[in-house]
């Protein structure tokens, strides 16, 4: 059964910092993984989303890297703005196209 | 472009009471539709999903059930809520099984 693990919970960093995001996974075998953001209260927003054969994707700000042989996808965050405030969560699909959710890291940017 | 609805935001229901919450999705056809559970501090359980009209899977045996009367409207039920029901419901659809996931503002149920 795969497992998707996010450490730390919770992370606060001053404004402008770069920062990186992580996640783990058990099972190798995946389809692929998608970042996403989910602000207080509301739905998740998807990020970006590697497939299995992809080594990173990027979209302005963000980058977010795929080691599958080691279990493990990064987040990075360049220049942070206060905006960028929220929890981020990372999903797993695995062949048979089922998503296993980690359970987030909160990150706070402080102005 | 394609959205997703998902009503009401908020719910308070005592228990023992019905359940219904619905879920459309706009500008695509024959979507990847899916219910999710998210619990305080913890990960998305995903509940029910479905591939096409009347075609539903359960994840976790639960006091709800799913169904999906058109295209593109997927509705979350139960006959009698449990004080276990409370949580925030999302709402989810993709064009296909390898495409990103995307999804709806969510629901926060109270049984009371």
């Amino acid at each position: 059964k795969q497992e998707v693990t996010q450490i730390p919970a919770a992370l606060s960093v001053p404004e402008g910092e770069n920062l990186v995001l992580n996640c783990s996974f058990t099972d190798s075998a995946i389809y692929n993984l998608q970042w996403f953001r989910q602000d207080p209260g509301k739905g998740l927003t998807s990020l970006l989303l590697i497939q299995s054969s992809q080594r990173e994707q990027t979209s302005g700000r963000l980058n977010a890297s795929l080691d599958k042989s080691s279990g493990r996808s990064t987040l990075y965050i360049a220049a942070s703005q206060p905006g960028d405030s929220a929890t981020y969560l990372c999903a797993v699909r695995n062949s048979a196209r089922q998503l296993t959710f980690g359970s987030g890291t909160q990150l706070t940017v402080l102005p | 472009s394609q959205t997703i609805h998902q009503w009401p935001a908020t719910l308070v229901q005592p228990v023992g009471s019905p359940l219904s919450l619905e879920c459309t999705v706009e500008g695509t056809s024959n979507p990847n539709l899916y219910w999710y559970r998210q619990a305080a501090g913890r990960g998305l359980q995903l509940l029910f999903y479905s591939v096409g009209i009347g075609q539903i899977s359960s994840e976790v045996p639960q006091n709800l059930s799913a169904s999906r009367p058109q295209d593109r409207q997927f509705i979350l039920s139960s006959k009698k809520l449990l004080l276990s029901d409370s949580g925030f419901y999302l709402c989810a659809w993709s064009p296909d099984g390898d495409s990103p996931l995307h999804f709806g503002n969510g629901t926060r149920l109270t049984v009371t």
